[in-house]
């Protein structure tokens, strides 16, 4: 069974600092790895979509890696903003299952 | 964009009332998707559909129902709510089309509270 996890559960730093955060999981059997954002009483955004024979992807200030071998993919963030306080969740996908992991609760200081 | 919309943002519902959530997409996607979403336990997949009148239970199918009568519509149907189907209920739609492996797009979501 694929099971994801995300660590730290949460996370607070200073206003322009790059941060990096990170999601694990068991099965490197994956078709493909997506990471959300959601605000507080809201949807899921989508913010990047990497495929299994990717490594990584890069959106303005965000850069996602997949390392499949390991099951590992990181989301890294630069030149944090206020703007980017959300909770930030990774998903695998497998066959018909998205897997979500619990999330990071990321909270930038102005 | 894809957009996928759902009906209500909030809702408050009785229990062993009968409750609709609804959810629309706007991009011919094939596949829908129902989650719920509760602190602690994350989101779980509660039922899916690939096709029109086609429907997969998830994980946590117990307690609902879903109808898809047209492509761009999904249901969620609690047939007689109760007290700890009180959540977050997150819509989703993907396109299997081509050789791509797509992603998914969710909906804002429905916050259901049952009392």
């Amino acid at each position: 069974k694929q099971e994801v996890t995300q660590i730290p559960a949460a996370l607070s730093v200073p206003e322009g600092e790059n941060l990096v955060l990170n999601c694990s999981f068991t099965d490197s059997a994956i078709y493909n790895l997506q990471w959300f954002r959601q605000d507080p009483g809201k949807g899921l955004t989508s913010l990047l979509l990497i495929q299994s024979s990717q490594r990584e992807q890069t959106s303005g200030r965000l850069n996602a890696s997949l390392d499949k071998s390991s099951g590992r993919s990181t989301l890294y963030i630069a030149a944090s903003q206020p703007g980017d306080s959300a909770t930030y969740l990774c998903a695998v996908r497998r066959s018909e299952k998205l897997v979500f992991g619990k999330g990071t609760k990321l909270t930038v200081n102005p | 964009d894809v957009k996928v919309t759902q009906s209500s943002r909030y809702l408050v519902k009785r229990t062993g009332e009968k409750v609709f959530l609804e959810c629309v997409q706007d991009m011919d996607h094939e596949n829908m998707f129902w989650y719920r979403q509760d602190p602690g336990l994350g989101l779980r997949l509660i039922y899916f559909s690939y096709d029109v009148k086609m429907k997969e239970k998830g994980d946590i199918p117990e307690g609902y129902s879903v109808s898809r009568e047209k492509k761009e519509r999904f249901s969620l149907i609690l047939e007689s709510a109760s007290t700890n189907q009180t959540s977050m209920y997150l819509c989703a739609s993907r396109t299997d089309r081509g050789l791509y492996n797509y992603g998914y797009t969710f909906g804002s979501g429905t916050r259901l509270t049952v009392v």
